[in-house]
């Protein structure tokens, strides 16, 4: 069975304060991404890599950073949290392609 | 740039009836489709896909998904739904002949299945 596990599962951070979240995969697939959720805008993609060292923007990337330290691990930092962060964020993984994504459970983030 | 639009916010019906839930899509070149489910609180689930070859696709659950390049269109049916199937349904597209699997998602749809 795929597996996409995230942590932490809720966060609650600061105006300007750092977050860091954590996505782990044992699928042993080359690509992740980072999406968030917002209500009226459906998913939307930050973030993506093809393998370890590689990080790729997305739609949307302003505000945030990725790390991809090994084939398991992809991380999305927020060096300057700000409110209009508030989010639902999701990692996936997939082979890429034409392939399907799988998605971890999601982080609610609420940036006071 | 692809964009996928989903008309209806919201979709009641019971158990028993049929329903469709629709997706529009808009890009230039050749793409792949997919549908994703997402039940309350719970990460995105894979329904199907159309890459090539038979418009009518099959997924898990008894969903299909029909694909018309001259509507531009990927709607999503079940003949006779559960209430289990009260969810988040999301129409996704992505560009062929690449290998990001970068997916552009509609906005999607909830569905409320009535016992």
């Amino acid at each position: 069975e795929a597996a996409v596990t995230q942590s932490p599962r809720n966060k609650v951070a600061v105006t300007g304060g750092k977050v860091t979240l954590s996505c782990n995969q044992t699928n042993n697939h080359n690509n992740m991404y980072w999406y968030r959720q917002d209500t009226g805008h459906g998913l939307r993609l930050i973030h993506y890599s093809y393998g370890a060292g590689s990080t790729e923007k997305g739609d949307i990337p302003d505000g945030y950073k990725a790390s991809r330290p090994s084939q398991e691990n992809f991380s999305l930092i927020l060096e300057l949290a700000t409110p209009s962060q508030t989010s639902v964020y999701f990692c996936a993984s997939g082979h890429g392609g034409a392939s399907e994504q799988y998605f971890g459970p999601g982080t609610r983030l609420t940036v006071l | 740039t692809q964009t996928v639009s989903q008309s209806d916010a919201h979709v009641t019906v019971f158990e028993g009836d049929s329903v469709e839930l629709r997706c529009n899509y808009s890009y230039g070149g050749s793409i792949y489709l997919s549908w994703y489910i997402q039940h309350h609180g719970r990460g995105l689930q894979f329904l199907l896909k159309y890459y090539s070859g038979n418009p009518v696709v099959q997924g898990v659950n008894g969903f299909e998904a029909e694909f018309s390049k001259s509507d531009s269109s990927f709607h999503l049916r079940k003949a006779s739904v559960h209430w289990s199937d009260s969810a988040v349904y999301f129409c996704a597209v992505s560009a062929t002949g690449a290998n990001t699997g970068k997916l552009t998602f509609g906005h999607g749809t909830i569905l409320r299945v009535h016992p």
